[in-house]
């Protein structure tokens, strides 16, 4: 089976562009989940779905980020406008259960 | 509010010998317990999870926990380390009835010849 797909793998993009990130979850899985790993801050999770819908976004750090979920196959999150502190890696994962969770590989993002 | 404490920054095992890693964590009721594993410029992958029945769960590679509630903590252990297993580890707490996973600031390990 493959595991969560997440797409760019690697972005680098100027300070003011727009950045969306994609993440293809695991078939049948009911709960998505986008996390931000830094060396400051450790792992933390910035919005979660269930079924589609944003269960809690309290983690998501201001307006310039949004995330979106408009079938059970597919999410975004996008940050407009970018800014360099928002350099990080960006992890989705999908959960069938509400319990366990399997992540992507990551978006290893850079905004200069 | 819950939060998950990993005293240990780096730790340094030869390979073959045994290893720990431990996990502290602080919530009321008992939580569901993870740990997971990052190699370098990877995504997590879950070894193994706790919660519910018997306090000693066997996950994949090898590796073993131990939830202890009197001690609050769950810690890592695999008897014999493999120079494979350098990577960054993650115990993580979740509440029971919600999907917030919590992560500890992550334990890396490293393997000596």
């Amino acid at each position: 089976d493959a595991g969560v797909i997440q797409s760019p793998r690697h972005e680098v993009t100027e300070m003011g562009q727009e950045v969306t990130l994609r993440c293809k979850p695991i078939s049948g899985h009911n709960s998505l989940f986008w996390y931000r790993q830094t060396m400051m801050r450790g792992l933390e999770l910035l919005i979660y779905f269930n079924n589609n819908v944003p269960i809690d976004d309290s983690g998501m750090p201001e307006d310039r980020f949004s995330a979106k979920m408009p079938n059970a196959s597919f999410s975004t999150l996008k940050i407009q406008p970018s800014e360099p502190r928002d350099s990080a890696v960006y992890f989705c994962a999908s959960s069938p259960d509400q319990e366990t969770q399997y992540f992507g590989p990551g978006t290893r993002l850079l905004v200069l | 509010a819950q939060s998950v404490t990993q005293p240990d920054i780096h730790i340094t095992v030869s390979e073959g010998a045994s290893l720990e890693l431990r996990c502290n964590y602080s919530y009321g009721a008992t939580p569901y317990l993870f740990w997971y594993v990052q190699s370098p410029g990877q995504g997590l992958q879950l070894l193994l999870k706790y919660f519910s029945g018997d306090t000693l769960v066997q996950g994949i590679k090898g590796f073993e926990a131990e939830f202890k509630r009197s001690q609050s903590s769950f810690n890592l252990r695999k008897p014999s380390v493999h120079w494979s297993d350098a990577a960054e580890y993650f115990c993580a707490v979740m509440n029971t009835g919600f999907q917030k996973l919590v992560f500890g600031t992550g334990t890396r390990l490293l393997v000596s010849p």
